[in-house]
């Protein structure tokens, strides 16, 4: 089946610590994103990359790393320069022409 | 970064009852798209919008890009529970990017 994959599901951060999310896709899309979720809010841009390689920031990128060395994956490390991490965190994927961006279920992280 | 406004914030709704919603700007976008997100789920893609004035269906749903090409509204018929969750709107201005930008979302709870 094609599609987006994320995981872990549900993450817990340490004080200090860095922790990475997941998002691989078999959709051979060109173009990936990263979004944070926040209760009663809607989706803000952390992250994106259109082409292998290369990522700009969003506007949220403070505190979050990203990297993209294979078209299918676009890993998000959330560092500890990040001082409010808990939140739903969205991986989304769309072909670098059309403007539909499609959803991987998403990462919920929380801090112990 | 930039959101869109989008009301209501949330409906209570008895099932059978036809719901609306909107989406406005500042600006002038290209692509309207609109989304349901279920409970602790990604965002699904429900209805695409290209041009001003499309007046586009998906079963229940139809979609409207404003004439202005700074809002949309989406109308859903009978509602049903499974209706239930949250709507959100997006907007692409075009270009070199396929950035979006997302409304704050429509709570929508159905009771049976």
């Amino acid at each position: 089946d094609g599609g987006i994959t994320q995981s872990p599901k549900y993450l817990f951060r340490k004080e200090g610590q860095n922790v990475t999310l997941s998002c691989e896709q078999n959709l051979n899309h060109d173009a990936m994103y990263w979004y944070r979720q926040d209760p009663g809010q809607g989706l803000r841009l952390i992250y994106y990359s259109q082409i292998v390689n290369d990522f700009q920031k969003g506007d949220i990128a403070e505190g979050y790393s990203v990297s993209r060395e294979k078209k299918e994956s676009f890993p998000l490390t959330v560092t500890s320069a990040q001082k409010n991490p808990t939140a739903f965190y969205l991986c989304a994927s769309s072909i670098r022409s059309e403007g539909i961006q499609y959803f991987g279920a998403g990462t919920r992280l929380s801090v112990l | 970064g930039q959101q869109l406004n989008q009301s209501p914030q949330s409906m209570f709704i008895q099932e059978g009852e036809d719901v609306s919603m909107n989406c406005t700007s500042s600006s002038i976008f290209n692509t309207w798209l609109w989304y349901k997100q279920d409970p602790g789920e990604g965002p699904v893609l429900l209805i695409a919008l290209y041009k001003a004035g499309e007046l586009t269906s998906n079963g229940r749903l139809t979609a409207q890009f404003g004439i202005t090409r700074k809002d949309s509204f989406l109308n859903i018929s009978a509602s049903i529970p499974s209706d239930v969750g949250i709507y959100f709107c997006a907007g692409r201005r075009g270009g070199a990017t396929n950035k979006l930008i997302f409304g704050t979302g429509t709570l929508l709870a159905v009771q049976p």
